[in-house]
């Protein structure tokens, strides 16, 4: 079965330090993956998605950026963190970005002091 | 631009009591509407999916119905647990925005 890791959990940062989350999904190869972020009392927002190595696309402009090494890693980063990137941030992978359900991750709690 | 308003914003129910959870949408055409479970601070989890000729679909408890004249859906949950308290997302897939989320009703289950 597919199972999806993120990591850390938790994590409390100040602000104009850097970040590196990591996401890793077990079980299935070529995965669609995903990044959200969502902020207390608001909807999930899609931040980047990516259908292979090497392969990303943003879908909002931010201090954000991501990386896929290996094809079941995903990891999101920022050189320099804002106090507006604090929030719960989620990774997702489907196996068609179109067509089928998106499984999420635990998810990070991300707060930038 | 796709929108998916749900309502109530927040409620609660004694335990055991049922519930209707609202979503409406301005997405057209769609491909599939899914209703998510997510526990305070954990990923959301599937209920329910349904595309757009489904009117009706169950998962134990739950139950989501779809309107498509209406653009209307909702998820009705029988017979409350305490294990039912959580934020249940409406989302939606379809048109050029992808994915469209709602923000989520947050259900408070009171023993």
């Amino acid at each position: 079965s597919q199972t999806i890791h993120q990591w850390p959990a938790t994590l409390v940062q100040p602000v104009g330090s850097p970040l590196s989350l990591e996401c890793t999904v077990e079980g299935t190869s070529n995965p669609n993956l995903y990044w959200y972020r969502q902020a207390a009392g608001r909807g999930l927002q899609l931040l980047f998605y990516s259908v292979g190595i090497g392969q990303i696309s943003s879908e909002v402009p931010q201090n954000l950026s991501a990386s896929r090494p290996q094809d079941r890693q995903f990891i999101l980063s920022s050189k320099k963190l804002l106090l507006s990137d604090s929030g719960f941030y989620l990774c997702a992978w489907s196996s068609d970005r179109d067509y089928n359900e998106q499984f999420f991750g635990p998810g990070t709690r991300l707060t930038v002091l | 631009k796709n929108q998916v308003e749900q309502s109530p914003q927040s409620l609660i129910i004694l335990e055991g009591k049922n519930c209707t959870l609202q979503c409406n949408y301005t997405v057209s055409p769609f491909s599939n509407l899914r209703w998510y479970k997510q526990d305070t601070g954990r990923g959301p989890v599937s209920l329910t999916i349904m595309t757009f000729s489904e009117n009706t679909k169950s998962n134990g408890r739950y139950t989501a119905t779809l309107d498509a004249d209406t653009k209307q859906s909702s998820l009705h949950i029988t017979a409350s647990q305490l294990s039912d308290s959580a934020s249940y997302i409406c989302v939606l897939q379809g048109g050029a925005d992808g994915l469209t989320f709602g923000k989520g009703t947050h259900l408070i289950i009171q023993p």
